[in-house]
C-alpha cells in the first residue's frame, strides 16, 4: 500500500502569514493527491484535487502543488477561519490512504 | 444539494457486529463510487473501503479485510457497511463519502467497541 507521510504535524502562525504543509508519497502516485479541511466536530471538506486544482467555492488563498511523490499545500495568507486540521490523500491505488495531519492553529 | 445520512452507530461489544447505512440525495447516486472513512477519537482519518459505482467491485483497508462488507443499492440509493467480529479499535467516527475524490460526506454516525 502507498503510504503518505505529512509535516509538520502541527503548527502556529499568525493572521496573513504565508503556511506550507508538505506530503511525501511512498511512490509515484502522479497527481492523484487530495487536500481536505477538517474542523473540530465536522466532517472533513475538500478544498485541492488532483494535486492543484481548487474545489468550487474554495477560497483562491487556498493552492497546491506537486506531482510524483512530493507534494504542497499553501494558505497564502492564513486567516482565524481557516484554524482546523489539513489532511493530504491519494487516490491513486485503490486503496487509498490520509496523510497523519496537520493541525493549524492561529498563534 | 448532495446530501448524505448515516444512521445505525451504536454501542456494541467486542466480537459483535452492527450494519451501518447512508441515504444519499441530490445527485445521481448509481454514477459515483461511495466510500467510508472513519475517525477514532482523537485520531487522523482512515480510508476503510470503496464501493464502484455498479457495485461489482469492493475495496477494503487491511484493517478491516474480511470482516467488514460494503454494499449498495442503486434503486434505494443507500450504501452500506456490514461489520462483523467488532474490536477495540475499531472504535470510531464512520462518515459515508461521495466519489473517487470525497468531495462530500455525510455528518458521522459514532460506532464504540466496548463490553
Amino acid at each position: 500500500d502507498i503510504q503518505m507521510t505529512q509535516s509538520p504535524s502541527s503548527l502556529s502562525a499568525s493572521v496573513g502569514d504565508r503556511v506550507t504543509i508538505t506530503c511525501q508519497a511512498s511512490q509515484d502516485i502522479s497527481d492523484y493527491l487530495n487536500w481536505y479541511q477538517q474542523k473540530p466536530g465536522k466532517a472533513p471538506k475538500l478544498l485541492i484535487y488532483d494535486a492543484s486544482k481548487l474545489e468550487t467555492g474554495v477560497p483562491s488563498r487556498f493552492s497546491g502543488s506537486g506531482s510524483g511523490t512530493d507534494f504542497t499545500f499553501t494558505i497564502s495568507s492564513l486567516q482565524p477561519e481557516d484554524t482546523a486540521t489539513y489532511y493530504c490523500q491519494q487516490n491513486d491505488d485503490l486503496v487509498y490512504t490520509f496523510g497523519q495531519g496537520t493541525k493549524v492553529e492561529i498563534k | 444539494e448532495v446530501q448524505l445520512v448515516e444512521s445505525g452507530g451504536g454501542l456494541v461489544q467486542p466480537g459483535g457486529s452492527l450494519r451501518l447505512s447512508c441515504a444519499a440525495s441530490g445527485f445521481t447516486f448509481s454514477t459515483y463510487a461511495m466510500n467510508w472513512v472513519r475517525q477514532a477519537p482523537g485520531k487522523g482519518l482512515e480510508w476503510v473501503s470503496t464501493i464502484n459505482p455498479p457495485g461489482s467491485s469492493a475495496y477494503y483497508a487491511d484493517s478491516v479485510k474480511g470482516r467488514f462488507t460494503i454494499s449498495r443499492d442503486n434503486s434505494k440509493n443507500t450504501v452500506s457497511l456490514q461489520m462483523n467480529s467488532l474490536r477495540a479499535e475499531d472504535t470510531a467516527v464512520y462518515y459515508c463519502a461521495k466519489g473517487s475524490l470525497l468531495n462530500d460526506w455525510g455528518q458521522g454516525t459514532l460506532i464504540t467497541v466496548s463490553s
